[in-house]
């Protein structure tokens, strides 16, 4: 009965490679995130998506490609990975826009690109 | 300037002790503040919001004042398991559904 959790837990391939990382939460909520965490432990945001459409999309490089089949679900699709695309990568959910207090994340998907 | 700059630490302490943490932030239209907490290889977890007028949860006490854009936290009787990364958050004024993290400060009480 986990909240929100993530596939895979770890991923370790090759730089030039595509693969792809799925969230899922049970709570019922309509806003989910996908954050990365570098080696210095920064947490920054990359996408939202509220009720399957996207609302936050900061400065990532398009080779990343969140998909929300249903408000469920936020994958997210790497193309072209790159050594610097090594991360801890976290989804998150929260009950609706405006209410940034009650986010709450999944365990997390190492990433390493070798 | 970061947006949301923390001291990183580590801060080693003994179990008993009392440690304060700080933060800044800086754009001074931000509202909302919080207090996350990190374990090692962890997701993070909603410690505490922090209010104007300053709140308390058992041991934990945030502190905000807006005039210096900085929030702290005090932690009282400090426990073996408070050791973690503790986040400091911030939400973007343009767009509350952001959360601005800080690079996080290391706990670590010793026996």
């Amino acid at each position: 009965d986990t909240a929100v959790s993530q596939t895979p837990k770890y991923l370790v391939t090759q730089m030039g490679n595509d693969k792809s990382i799925k969230c899922e939460q049970n709570l019922g909520h309509d806003t989910m995130y996908w954050y990365k965490q570098d080696s210095k432990k920064f947490l920054k945001i990359m996408f939202s998506y509220n009720n399957k459409e996207l609302i936050i999309n900061e400065t990532v490089p398009n080779r990343f490609s969140p998909k929300s089949p249903d408000k469920a679900h936020l994958n997210l699709h790497i193309n072209s990975l790159e050594l610097g695309d090594s991360a801890v990568y976290f989804c998150a959910s929260s009950p609706g826009q405006g209410r940034p207090e009650t986010q709450y994340f999944g365990p997390g998907t190492r990433l390493l690109v070798l | 300037r970061k947006e949301v700059e923390q001291d990183p630490g580590p801060f080693n302490v003994p179990e008993g002790a009392t440690v304060a943490f700080n933060c800044t932030y800086s754009n001074s239209a931000s509202q909302s503040f919080f207090w996350y907490r990190q374990d090692c290889r962890k997701e993070p977890k909603l410690l505490m919001s922090v209010y104007s007028s300053g709140n308390e949860d058992g041991r934990f006490t945030a502190q905000l004042n807006r005039a210096s854009q900085y929030i702290s936290l005090l932690i009282r009787d400090s426990k073996l398991s408070d050791s973690a990364t503790y986040l400091c958050v911030v939400n973007n004024p343009s767009n509350t559904g952001k959360l601005i993290f800080g690079q996080g400060t290391t706990l670590q009480v010793k026996p």
